[in-house]
Formats: structure tokens, sequence, C-alpha cells
């Protein structure tokens, strides 16, 4: 069975701080992706990053980066320098390549409140 | 490319009523996902298409709920009869073996309230 852990509810925080959200995950299989969606206050779902198993290189994207650790089974994002337009509820995600196995297992999500 | 179209956006109905939710992938995906978003369970896939053939339908609730997608370009969520407990958001989301693997494209949603 696979399981994704975002153990942090709601962060707040104030502008142009830097913050991390924490993603933990379990999986027997040896090839997996795992994901980070962005739902802001509209309601939609949005894609930000997939990273798959065999790829451990950290990734940056503009004040976004994200940090792999499978032996931690980790899949932590920054958002550096926050801006009020970053607050929304943040998902981790998970699927196994494997089969037809491709189902998204998410997080209960991370609701990030940036304050002006 | 337009990306996932779900209609309506807002769905108000009674209890004991005929629900259809709507679902237009992205062009040329194979693959398409309902999910259900709730306070309670969170996200959880209630089925899923390959080649508009349903692969695994094992999240459905139960037999109020049916899926159909009869073509590529078009799905529907029926929910008959609909209860207050059905009351959620439901999401639409599709994804192709041809482009990146495993990224899912999620529609804006269907926020449903049976009441």
């Amino acid at each position: 069975a696979q399981k994704v852990t975002q153990a942090q509810t709601e962060i707040s925080v104030v502008e142009k701080e830097d913050v991390t959200l924490d993603c933990v995950y379990e999986t027997r299989d040896t090839t997996y992706y795992l994901f980070w969606y962005k739902q802001p206050p509209s309601g939609e779902l949005v894609f930000l990053i997939r990273r798959n198993s065999f790829d451990e290189q950290n990734e940056i994207s503009g004040r976004y980066s994200w940090n792999f650790q499978k032996s931690t089974s980790s899949f932590n994002f920054t958002i550096t320098a926050s801006q009020v337009v970053d607050s929304a509820v943040y998902f981790c995600a998970l699927t196994s390549s494997m089969g037809s196995a491709r189902q998204l297992t998410f997080g209960s999500g991370t609701q990030l409140t940036v304050l002006p | 490319d337009a990306g996932v179209i779900q209609s309506p956006r807002h769905e108000v109905t009674e209890m004991g009523q005929e629900v259809t939710l709507r679902c237009k992938p992205i062009s040329g995906h194979d693959y398409l996902f309902w999910y259900r978003q709730t306070m309670m369970r969170g996200l959880e896939l209630l089925i899923y298409f390959n080649n508009n053939v349903p692969i695994d339908d094992s999240g459905m609730p139960e037999d109020r709920f049916s899926a159909k997608m009869p073509n590529a370009s078009f799905s529907t969520l029926k929910i008959q009869p609909s209860e207050p407990r059905d009351s959620a958001v439901y999401f639409c989301a599709s994804s192709s073996l041809r482009g990146p693997k495993n990224i899912q494209y999620f529609g804006a949603g269907t926020r449903l309230s049976v009441l």
C-alpha cells in the first residue's frame, strides 16, 4: 500500500519569509513518481513538479525548490521569499509506474497562508 | 491546448435527484481519472479509464455512482439517486503515455451540493 504524509496541516508566514512544506511517503515499489500540486483559493489543482525515484537531484524553479531524499523517504518543497499569491493548499502525491497502477495517492495537504 | 474541461462548475440539487458531471480531457490523452475531494477523506480516486475502458472502479463508493466514457473526448460521472453525503468537489484529470508519463492534469472541478 502507498501512503503520503503531510504532517503540517497549516502554516502561516509573513511575506518574504522562506517556508518549507514537508512530505513523507511510503511505498514498496522501487520505481515511483512524486508530485506536488497547488490548490489556490479558486479551487483548481495545478501541477507543479514531478520527480521519479531514480532522480535524487534537487530542483530549483524560480522561487520554488524541491529536496528529494530516498534515504528518508521525503520530498520537501521550499518557497523562497514567499508572496501573498503563494497562499494555497499544497498537496504531495505519489504514483507507481508498475503495471496499470496509475492512481495518485495524495497527502492530506498543507494550507499555506502568506500574510502581507 | 485547452486543459481539462469540467461542467458544471457548481451544482446544487435535492436529495434523490440524478446528477451528471461532465468532463472533456486534454486532446490526445489516453487516461482519464475521476477524483472526489472532501474535508473528511481528502482527495480520493473514484475510477479511471484507459483508452475509454474502465480499468479500476474500486473507489466508486456504491452502486449509485456510475461513470462512462463513450469516446476519447468525453466522460460522465452520474449519481442516482444523490444523497447529502455525496456533497464534495469532483475532479476530472487526464494524462498521456506519449508526453511526460504519469503527470495528471486536473480540471477546475465541480462543486456538488446535495440538499
